[in-house]
Parts: C-alpha cells; structure tokens; sequence
C-alpha cells in the first residue's frame, strides 16, 4: 500500500531564516506530487505541483520553491521566511495517467514564524 | 475558470441530528467530484468521490450525488456523530487538468 511521510512534524523558525521541509511517497512510482497550505481557519492554497523528477508548476509567487530531486521525493524550500509563512503545509500525491485523480494527503507541517 | 461554492461555516449540530452540507461547482465538462474530511491537526483524507453525472458516492454514513443539472455534489448524514467532528472540504478535478480545485471547507462541530 502506499503511503505519505511528511517531516518535520512542527517547527519553529525565526524570521530570515532558511526552510527545508521533505515530503516522500512510498509504494508508488511516477505519482504527481503537491504542496499546499493552510493558514490558520482558512481554506487551501496550492503553492506547487509536479508531474515528474525536476519539473515543477508554481502556482503562486511568494518566497517559497520546490524541487524534485528524486522520483518519490519533494522538497518546499525558502531562504527567508516571512511572518507570512506561517501556517500548516500539506503535502499530496495522485497517481499519474487516466483515473479520477483523488489526491491522498500526508499527515502535514505546522510551521510558526516568530 | 473551475471553481467549488460551499456552504459558509461553522455548523454546530447535536448528536444524530441530520447533516447538509451544501457545495456547488462551476466547470466545463464532466469534471470528478470529491469531499475530504480534515480531523484537528490532521491532513485531509478522502471521505468520498463520484467521477460522472448522477452517481452517489458513499462512506462511514455520508452520502453525495453528483447532480449535473444543478451543478451540486451536497453533502449529507442521516445521524452525525461528535466524532464527525471535522472541516469537510468539497473539490473538483476538471478532465485533463493535474489539479483539484478545492472550496473553502467547512467546519462541523457535533455536541453530545
């Protein structure tokens, strides 16, 4: 079966300091993969998707990027957070081809600027 | 462009009180639809899909029906339960596209 590992859990980070958080899929080969976010008692936003290794969709232009080193592997990165940052970040991942397309989600990060 | 309408939060019901949740959509198509559900601190997980006109989705008690002519995929339980206790999130996937559109959520709190 596959499933959807996502770390760190929670992190605390300064303002202007550095982000790197990992999201991997196991059990799976070639899915697509997203990073959203949550802020507080609001809905979605979709800030990167990939469809395969090195290719990368961003959907919203703030600080943040992505990479896909690895074909099950994506990383949301940032060289200086914001106050703005804050919030839960949600990794997903659907298989590629024809199909429905549910999205199956990890277990997120919650991240506080201070 | 698609987009997914849901019913404005938050919605406080009682134990085995009956639950709608409204959402409505706009695409070109057929798109899928789906409700996820968001338990406090968790990511979200797919409670149910339907993927064309006039199907019913269905899972632990909820039910939703893909209704074409009124452009709506509602919602619905016959007896909540404290532990429904959640944001429930209405999305679609348009055909052809890599990306669900999501609603805003929705967040139920069920009182014993």
């Amino acid at each position: 079966s596959q499933t959807i590992h996502q770390w760190p859990a929670t992190l605390v980070q300064p303002v202007g300091s550095p982000l790197s958080l990992e999201c991997t899929v196991e059990g799976t080969s070639n899915p697509n993969l997203y990073w959203y976010r949550q802020a507080a008692g609001r809905g979605l936003q979709l800030l990167f998707y990939s469809v395969g290794i090195g290719q990368i969709s961003s959907e919203v232009p703030q600080n943040l990027s992505a990479s896909r080193p690895q074909d099950r592997q994506f990383i949301l990165s940032s060289k200086k957070l914001l106050l703005s940052d804050s919030g839960f970040y949600l990794c997903a991942w659907t298989s590629g081809g024809r199909g429905s397309y549910e999205q199956y989600f990890g277990p997120g990060t919650r991240l506080t600027v201070t | 462009g698609n987009s997914v309408t849901q019913m404005e939060g938050p919605v406080t019901l009682s134990e085995e009180a009956f639950l709608t949740i409204n959402c409505t959509y706009t695409a070109t198509g057929y798109p899928s639809l789906f409700w996820y559900v968001q338990y406090p601190g968790e990511g979200l997980q797919l409670l149910l899909k339907a993927t064309k006109a006039d199907d019913k989705g269905s899972n632990k008690g909820f039910e939703a029906t893909y209704r074409k002519e009124t452009t709506s995929f509602h919602l619905e339980k016959g007896s909540v339960q404290v532990s429904d206790s959640a944001v429930y999130f209405c999305a679609l996937r348009q055909g052809g596209s890599e990306k669900l559109v999501f609603g805003k959520g929705t967040k139920l709190t069920v009182n014993p």
